[in-house]
């Protein structure tokens, strides 16, 4: 069975500073992995999946995450934040069906 | 513009109404899936369809009633509600739900659903 832990429940970061939302995993097979973000009373929008091929993964609005098998590790990064990037980052793992982190709250302060 | 539009965006209700929730989803999409969010709680998966058959029911109270009458929309019948049953309930859709499903999912905006 697979199951998904996000290790911090809230990050404060300052402005143009980096984050580091950090993700592991457990599955007896291969999967895929899926970053989610929720912004203020909105739904989820896929932030970067893994699918296969390069473990260097970029998504959308400067993200980026590692895939690395040995530490079953999917970690979510940001050199340099913005206001804007404060919302909730849900980490998910796929067999063939979606399994969600708690979530990890970022808030960015000037 | 999001592929899956989930209305109302708001809906407060008492304990005795009966109200629905309504999803569509523009995506060409197989699989539908009903989601509840609570404040400081996991995203919990309530109900799964797949080519408009009920394929997971995630021990959901029967004062929640699914629909899915073809492959593009998806109801949430709700009827005599608790106060604990507020939050936001979330539409999703993916491919179906076997052959080479890779799990993603595309979500709606959401229904902020108080109870009082």
């Amino acid at each position: 069975a697979q199951s998904v832990t996000q290790l911090d429940s809230q990050v404060p970061v300052f402005e143009e500073a980096p984050v580091e939302l950090r993700c592991n995993y457990s599955s007896s097979v291969s999967v895929y992995l899926f970053w989610y973000v929720q912004y203020p009373n909105q739904g989820l929008q896929l932030l970067l999946k893994y699918l296969s091929g390069s473990t260097l993964v970029k998504g959308i609005n400067g993200f980026e995450a590692e895939f690395n098998k040995s530490q079953t590790s999917f970690h979510l990064r940001k050199p340099s934040v913005h206001i804007s990037d404060t919302a909730e980052y849900f980490c998910a793992v796929s067999e063939n069906k979606l399994s969600f982190g708690a979530g990890t709250t970022v808030t960015v302060r000037a | 513009e999001t592929g899956v539009t989930q209305t109302p965006r708001h809906l407060v209700m008492g304990m005795t109404n009966k109200k629905s929730l309504k999803c569509e989803q523009h995506l060409g999409h197989n699989a539908m899936y009903w989601y509840k969010q609570s404040a400081k709680k996991p995203l919990e998966l309530m109900f799964v369809y797949n080519f408009k058959e009920q394929t997971e029911n995630n021990s959901v109270p029967s004062r929640f009633s699914p629909e899915c009458p073809n492959s593009s929309h998806l109801f949430l019948h709700l009827h005599t509600l608790q106060p604990e049953d507020s939050a936001l309930y979330l539409c999703a859709s993916s491919q179906a739900e076997t052959g080479g499903n890779t799990g993603e999912l595309f979500f709606g905006e959401g229904s902020r659903l108080t109870v009082l």
